[in-house]
């Protein structure tokens, strides 16, 4: 894999459903691994910068998972809100990109009352 | 509020003027970073700045000058720029390279 690849690239949910969406980035030389929520008309707004293969990280009702050996990381989301309607981003860096991170085209995520 | 401010929010211009773009961070942070958001495209990094030094130039062309005069202030100044060139430029922040990026609200370009 070269580029950073987010799927689906669209969900639907009924509030209270969980979900989880798939980050797939190049494994050679990984450095770190960001995910990001961007909602309509705000800024994109850091949830979780990862770097150590197995780690899960926790922010209320979102967490993510990574897998730096198969290069892939879970977002989840337990019983969804109308609030968390959203486009998740993810980013990868490696150890040869310096400050640039490579960002996939996210997944957007609509929560239905 | 996420610290990061961009001005202006809206810019239209034509393709032989020339605007500048400008982003202010108010969190301390060492790193300074341009991206451009086109429709169906992912983010895509152009320019980055660690202490007020440029090191990150992705290929940008050179209708698009940024200039960091110190390490909270950054520019993006635009001239002859192109249609395709209508985007969303946003700014962001970062203490060091794997820290959060903190992002401003954006300004959407539009060129006639």
């Amino acid at each position: 894999i070269l580029n950073v690849e987010q799927s689906p690239q669209s969900l639907h949910v009924q509030e209270g459903d969980s979900t989880n969406f798939t980050c797939s980035f190049p494994s050679s030389n990984f450095y770190a691994l960001h995910w990001y929520r961007w909602e309509t008309a705000k800024s994109p707004e850091a949830l979780f910068v990862m770097t150590l293969n197995g780690d899960e990280k926790k922010k209320g009702r979102i967490s993510a998972t990574l897998n730096t050996k198969e290069g892939y990381s879970y977002l989840y989301i337990k019983g969804s809100q109308p609030e968390d309607s959203a486009t998740y981003l993810c980013a990868s860096a490696n150890s040869n990109s310096g400050y640039a991170l490579n960002f996939g085209k996210g997944t957007s995520l609509l929560v239905t009352p | 509020e996420t610290g990061v401010t961009q001005t202006p929010r809206h810019l239209v211009m034509g393709m032989t003027n020339k605007k500048s773009l400008k982003c202010e961070q108010h969190l301390g942070h060492n790193a300074m970073y341009w991206y451009k958001q086109s429709a169906k495209k992912p983010l895509e990094l152009m320019f980055v700045y660690s202490l007020e030094e440029r090191v990150e130039n992705n290929s940008v062309p050179s209708r698009f000058s940024p200039e960091c005069p110190n390490s909270s202030h950054l520019f993006l100044h635009l001239h002859t720029l192109q249609p395709e060139d209508s985007a969303l430029y946003l700014c962001a922040s970062s203490q060091e390279r794997t820290a959060p990026q903190h992002f401003g609200d954006g300004t959407r370009l539009s060129i006639l």
